[in-house]
């Protein structure tokens, strides 16, 4: 079946600009999340949702970040007046709930800032 | 606070042989989970193989297995007759259950298989 799809694959923006990124999970899939990848580092958790719960948006760096999650399936993480440190690689995945469940990544989205 | 440690940034190995990756965390948990992910170029991150930590048996999947030493909070990924196609970024995991699965993962270590 289709996996976690995520778009744009690629983006380019200027600084000071907002930006909005786009996962697509797993069908049946009540988990979500959201990672940063910075150049070399490892994964940053920034958001999570289940279900209708409120998310746990302990991970967002700034309240230049936000997410929401429309019916229960897809999500859109925005980044709003976008700065160069902002550039990264953007991950998004989504599992069933319940023990033991992995997580199921999408490709990312590579946002660069110029 | 979970922490998952992963202490070699970078490692390589002939195609053929093999390797082992490793990996220590810091819970104050009994039960949880562990996993390995593989992202390579392409940046999907794959699910290589995870392990309870009730179990004793490690867990196996072809040609990776685990090393699970629970007292010692070490998990480590060897990779045996190791193949190009191996070559990726490698992430060790932490889940700690029945908190809406969250993980935590390590830094990474940069594996290169060298034919």
């Amino acid at each position: 079946g289709a996996g976690v799809s995520q778009s744009p694959s690629n983006k380019v923006t200027e600084k000071g600009k907002d930006v909005e990124l786009r996962c697509d999970p797993i069908s049946g899939h009540t988990a979500l999340y959201w990672y940063r990848q910075s150049l070399g580092q490892g994964l940053e958790f920034l958001i999570y949702f289940q279900g209708n719960s409120a998310p746990d948006k302990s991970g967002l760096p700034s309240d230049r970040f936000s997410a929401e999650r429309t019916g229960g399936s897809v999500s859109t993480l925005t980044i709003q007046r976008t700065q160069q440190e902002d550039s990264a690689v953007y991950l998004c995945a989504s599992s069933l709930f319940g023990d033991n469940q992995p997580q199921h990544f999408g490709d990312g989205t590579r946002l660069s800032i110029l | 606070a979970q922490t998952v440690t992963q202490s070699q940034p970078e490692m390589s190995v002939q195609e053929a042989e093999t390797v082992t990756l490793s990996c220590t965390y810091d819970t104050s948990e009994s039960n949880y989970y562990l996993f390995w992910y593989k992202q390579p170029p392409s940046r999907q991150m794959i699910l290589v193989i995870r392990q309870e930590a009730y179990k004793q048996q490690n867990a196996t999947e072809n040609r990776f297995s685990v090393n699970f030493q629970k007292a010692a909070k070490s998990f480590s990924l060897k990779i045996s007759d190791s193949q190009l196609g191996d070559t990726a970024m490698y992430f060790c995991a932490f889940m700690k259950p029945y908190t809406g699965n969250q993980f935590y993962f390590g830094t990474g270590t940069s594996l290169t298989v060298i034919p």
